[in-house]
């Protein structure tokens, strides 16, 4: 059964620090991997998506990098600010092509940036 | 702004009445999701829709009812609820073409809480 974790469970830091967020699943054989961000009480904003195929992806600030076959993932987020705070969670597709195929989540690492 | 739009945003509810949670999206998206959310938890998974056929259900108890009208509207029907069912109800879209999956799209949740 797949298993997705995330360390640290809970980050704090001064703005302007670069920081990284790491996610771990168990089993490899992944369709995808994407990474979230929530706000206290609001539904989830996709961040990065990245491909079983793919290394990494970045996105302005947000760099998250793949490694498959040690199952691995990584967050960076560069020169971080107040806005980021927020609870980022990890997900992965289990590895198959069948259509409506849902995720399974880590618990999330809740970041505070403080000014 | 999310391009997944679920009403409504908060409900409460007594553990007799019967209540509807709707979903809406517009971006051609052939499989829907609902997960469900405790306090400091990740999303869990519910039911999955792929091409307006329930493809996914978690064992969730028969007092949630999902229902699937077209391609656009996805609804969670409630009735005789416990307390425990107190949480956020998230839904999800995605567009899902045979051997293509895409990245999940979250709306910003319904807020339940049963008295």
């Amino acid at each position: 059964k797949q298993e997705v974790t995330q360390i640290p469970a809970a980050l704090s830091v001064p703005e302007g620090e670069n920081l990284v967020l790491n996610c771990s699943f168990t089993d490899s054989a992944i369709y995808n991997l994407q990474w979230f961000r929530q706000d206290p009480g609001k539904g989830l904003t996709s961040l990065l998506l990245i491909q079983s195929s793919q290394r990494e992806q970045t996105s302005g600030r947000l760099n998250a990098s793949l490694d498959k076959s040690s199952g691995r993932s990584t967050l960076y987020i560069a020169a971080s600010q107040p806005g980021d705070s927020a609870t980022y969670l990890c997900a992965v597709r289990p590895g198959t092509n069948q259509a409506g195929t849902a995720l399974i989540f880590g618990k999330g690492t809740t970041l505070s940036v403080s000014s | 702004d999310t391009e997944v739009t679920q009403t409504p945003k908060h409900l409460v509810m007594g553990m007799t009445n019967k209540k509807s949670l709707k979903c809406e999206q517009h971006m051609g998206h052939r499989a829907m999701y609902w997960y469900k959310q405790k306090a400091k938890k990740p999303p869990e998974l519910m039911f999955v829709y792929s091409y307006e056929k329930l493809s996914i259900n978690e064992s969730v108890p028969s007092r949630f009812s999902p229902e699937c009208p077209n391609s656009s509207l996805l609804n969670l029907h409630l009735h005789a609820l416990q307390p425990e069912d107190s949480a956020l109800y998230l839904c999800a879209s995605s567009l899902e073409d045979v051997g293509v999956l895409s990245p999940q799209h979250f709306g910003d949740g319904t807020r339940l809480s049963i008295l």
